[in-house]
């Protein structure tokens, strides 16, 4: 079974820029969290999609939306990019019947200059 | 948010030596998972814990859910240097995961 992938691994943007990133979860998985990984905050949860509807959202600004298709597959957008939007962004799935164990994909790096 | 204290916050060991790290927390668990990190990767999960005193074991991984429910440790037997990474705690509240600062490990062959 193939694992979450992630889409682009890396990425420059600019301040002031927009970014949309994919996250594919594991085949029959149909939940997705998004989380953001930085050194000073480490691990912080975005939000979190079932069914295509945004379950659960973390404590982040507007900025930072997504969504959900039909396929399980997510986006995140982050739009008026600020330098403290450099980090890596983690996408992880779960299933219905182990929904607690997430299974993250390998990120996006993403750099604001 | 919740806050889960990780501790050791690095821990530079010899190979063959056993390793414990542990994570607290001020809020009750329903669950608690330990994942490991490598540089450039996602998280891998390592262990999930579902019942508060359960004791679990991973090859040389062994983890326990605390009977506070608000505690985890995991342990590393025997350490060998494809160990090295940053080890997260988890706990799971409702619909939501929180995360530990991680443990640095540095095995030294």
């Amino acid at each position: 079974k193939a694992g979450v992938t992630q889409t682009p691994r890396y990425l420059i943007k600019t301040r002031g820029q927009q970014v949309t990133l994919s996250c594919s979860p594991i085949s029959g998985h149909r939940s997705v969290s998004w989380y953001q990984q930085t050194p000073g905050q480490g691990l912080q949860f975005l939000f979190e999609y079932f069914s295509e509807t945004q379950r659960n959202k973390g404590n982040f600004p507007g900025r930072f939306s997504g969504r959900q298709f039909s396929n399980s597959r997510s986006e995140m957008n982050v739009s008026t990019l600020e330098l403290g939007d450099s980090a890596l962004y983690l996408c992880a799935s779960s299933s219905r019947t182990h929904a607690y164990e997430q299974y993250f994909g390998p990120g996006t790096r993403l750099t604001v200059t | 948010g919740q806050q889960l204290n990780q501790s050791p916050q690095s821990m530079f060991i010899q190979e063959g030596e056993d390793v414990s790290m542990n994570c607290t927390s001020s809020s009750i668990f329903n669950t608690w998972l330990w994942y490991k990190q490598e540089p450039g990767e996602g998280p891998v999960l390592l262990i999930a814990l579902y019942k508060a005193g359960e004791l679990t074991s991973n090859g040389r991984l062994t983890a326990q859910f605390g009977i506070t429910r608000k505690d985890s440790f995991l342990n590393i037997s025997a350490s060998i240097p494809s160990d090295v990474g940053i080890y997260f705690c988890a706990g799971q509240s409702g619909n939501q995961f929180y995360f530990g600062t991680g443990t640095s490990l540095t095995v030294i062959p």
